[in-house]
């Protein structure tokens, strides 16, 4: 089955600079990677997904990009804000009936005013 | 976008007794809707599969006598945690696929279980 590495674990950055976060996944059928943001005890918050047909997708300042050969996939976060202050969770999936995602371990990113 | 509620937000029961969790889709149909169990500070672990008019597919390592789902309508999903125990506690968070596109996969806002 899908396996998701994430990393890294914890991430601190300064107001104002960016923030890269990187997944590797092992099914090459997958084609399909959203990433969700969780605040502390609340529900996880789609924030961008990307196809396998693209390459690279944009929406303000998050940004995510795609590289099917190596099979791993990164979030971009460009002038950070302390409210992206947040857990960060990629995921992985096969377009095929019910494949559930398949997350990644999480990344704690911490933006310092 | 899409909204998942899920019910109750938060239950404290006494060990051994038994808690069913809600979860509705508001403004779409979900065929197939996921409950997931995350621990804190951790990542979301996939507990089942629960498709509408059919059994759950359950992974590896739950006890689906004890984490009981049913899915009877394509809006509505349940898991009933049976016979509960401290070590059941833990955040509950159902998901649900719009069934109108395929890809997308909205979350439930959790259910915080503690079992005394």
């Amino acid at each position: 089955g899908e396996n998701v590495e994430q990393h890294p674990s914890t991430l601190s950055v300064q107001e104002g600079d960016s923030a890269v976060i990187k997944c590797t996944y092992s099914d090459s059928a997958s084609n399909y990677f959203p990433w969700y943001k969780q605040e502390l005890g609340k529900r996880p918050q789609l924030i961008i997904d990307i196809r396998s047909n693209v390459g690279e997708k944009k929406d303000q300042r998050i940004a995510v990009t795609l590289n099917k050969t190596a099979k791993h996939f990164s979030l971009h976060i460009t002038e950070t804000q302390p409210e992206d202050s947040a857990v960060y969770f990629c995921a992985a999936r096969s377009y095929s009936g019910n494949t559930p995602l398949v997350f990644g371990k999480g990344t704690r990113l911490s933006v310092i005013a | 976008g899409a909204v998942v509620s899920q019910h109750p937000s938060w239950v404290i029961c006494k060990s051994g007794t038994s808690v069913k969790i809600e979860c509705r889709s508001l403004d779409f149909q979900a065929t197939t809707m996921f409950w997931y169990r995350q621990f804190p500070k951790q990542s979301l672990m996939l507990m089942a599969t629960s498709n509408e008019g059919s059994k759950a597919t359950y992974e590896q390592g739950v006890e689906k006598d004890k984490f009981l789902i049913n899915h009877a309508s394509l809006t509505l999903s349940t898991l009933t945690v049976t016979s509960a125990h401290p070590e059941d506690s833990s955040f509950y968070i159902c998901s649900a696929r719009d069934s109108g596109m395929a890809d997308t996969q909205y979350f439930g806002p959790g259910t915080r279980l503690t079992v005394l």
